[in-house]
């Protein structure tokens, strides 16, 4: 199967870190995807990472990938309010054309 | 570049009622995708077109969708027979043809609202 796991909510305060987490199934994955969506618009593609990679650092995101679990997890350093959205981790297996997307966490960040 | 443009944002019809939807992918793409999304849930993905030419279609796209791209550009997405179960909200995405397919961009998405 190819199912995307997240957990649901995470809370931070403003200026902490935040981890959100993921879990695939497909070990034919080639590319693994963060993406983020406010309220009412489209996805914005945050990063993504080559599935020979442990980690990939961008900014105020770093991203890391354990295979042999297949876990990934997307830290945002420093989180803002503006940070506050829906965060969907994504995967593309090898040989095929569609992203399959977790369900998304809901990150809230209080002041 | 202005980025993947899709037009109406929002939708509101009647059940039994035809609706379509377009889709401008950004303009050196020439991989287009069209996704699902509902409620408290993922995108999940419909169908998928290099050039004018559709070449994946999920199970979930049943008979009343059809989904076209004549000419290689702009994409539409149309559903006969509308009903409620199709309220959701339609995203479009293009890629790169080649060096790089992975990086999906999505559009702003039309919200359906099936009434």
């Amino acid at each position: 199967g190819e199912d995307v796991e997240q957990s649901l909510f995470l809370s931070v305060r403003e200026g902490d870190s935040s981890v959100i987490n993921c879990t695939y199934t497909d070990s034919s994955s080639t590319y693994l995807y963060w993406y983020k969506q406010e309220p009412g618009a489209g996805l914005q593609l945050l990063t993504y990472i080559f599935s020979n990679m442990d980690m990939k650092q961008d900014q105020r995101l770093t991203v890391l990938l354990n295979k042999k679990d297949k876990h990934l997890s997307l830290r945002i350093a420093d989180t803002q309010t503006g940070d506050s959205a829906i965060y969907f981790c994504a995967e593309y297996p090898g040989g095929g054309n569609k992203l399959t997307f977790g369900t998304g966490t809901q990150l809230k960040v209080e002041l | 570049d202005t980025g993947v443009s899709q037009d109406p944002r929002h939708k509101i019809t009647k059940r039994g009622q035809n609706v379509t939807f377009r889709c401008d992918p950004i303009s050196e793409h020439n991989r287009l995708y069209w996704y699902r999304q509902t409620l408290g849930q993922g995108p999940e993905f419909l169908t998928y077109f290099q050039n004018e030419a559709q070449l994946e279609k999920s199970r979930l796209l049943s008979d009343r969708f059809s989904a076209e791209r004549p000419k290689g550009s702009f994409s539409t997405l149309e559903i006969q027979r509308t009903e409620q179960g199709d309220s959701a909200m339609y995203l479009c995405a293009s890629s790169l043809g080649s060096g790089s397919v992975y990086e999906q961009y999505f559009g702003p998405g039309t919200r359906l609202t099936v009434t």
